[in-house]
């Protein structure tokens, strides 16, 4: 069965210091890709998604995302953190296989704490 | 535009009670889902529809019940709660296309007593 890893449940950084959240999936089709992020209380929403072409993607508040097929990653960077990016992470695939179209798995997701 | 509501967004019941949580889109999506979300777990997927009159499960269905007579409204129906079912429940949409985002609600927060 696919599956989502994010190997970090919780990462403390210092603000103005670079981030990188792992996720990691498992072999199949190609995949399609998100990031997805969590305020405390909140719904989920979206911070950038790989569907095709540059492994390199943008997303909101700055972050950014490399696709690596050769090692099934699909790694969230930002290069200087801020306070309010304190928030869960989700990383979420889909492979969109017959009657399961639509659908995404998630990851357990990653606690990022921000330090002044 | 509303977007995806929920409700109730808090609710307390007891164990053996019947709970049905709302889910409400404006974007006439076609598809719709209900996930849980437990500490250590992320998100799991309960059950998800592709059309009004077309559900199917998901990851963990066990004493859930869904409907969809309308394309907008996607209720999820706890028969008889159990302690076990004490969650933070997420709705999503996502239009047509299996690759696009999915737009989450506010979420519910249940707890059964």
């Amino acid at each position: 069965a696919q599956s989502v890893t994010q190997p970090d449940i919780h990462i403390t950084v210092s603000e103005g210091a670079s981030l990188e959240l792992r996720c990691n999936y498992s072999y199949g089709a190609t995949p399609y890709l998100f990031w997805y992020v969590q305020s405390p209380g909140q719904g989920l929403q979206l911070l950038l998604k790989y569907f095709s072409g540059d492994t390199l993607v943008q997303g909101i508040k700055g972050f950014e995302a490399e696709f690596k097929r050769s090692q099934s990653s699909f790694n969230l960077r930002k290069p200087s953190v801020h306070w309010s990016d304190a928030a869960e992470y989700f990383c979420a695939v889909g492979w969109g296989m017959g009657g399961s179209q639509g659908n995404l798995i998630f990851g357990k997701g990653t606690k990022l704490s921000v330090k002044p | 535009d509303a977007g995806i509501t929920q409700s109730p967004r808090y609710k307390i019941t007891e164990t053996g009670r019947q709970v049905t949580l709302m889910c409400h889109q404006t974007w006439s999506h076609s598809y719709m889902f209900w996930y849980r979300q437990d500490l250590g777990h992320g998100l799991r997927l309960i059950y998800y529809s592709a059309a009004a009159d077309i559900t199917d499960k998901g990851e963990v269905p066990d004493g859930y019940v869904v409907s969809r007579s309308k394309t907008e409204n996607f209720p999820l129906t706890l028969e008889s709660a159990t302690r076990s079912q004490t969650s933070v429940y997420f709705c999503a949409s996502t239009p047509d296309s299996a690759y696009n985002e999915q737009f989450f609600g506010p979420g519910t927060r249940l707890t059964v007593l």
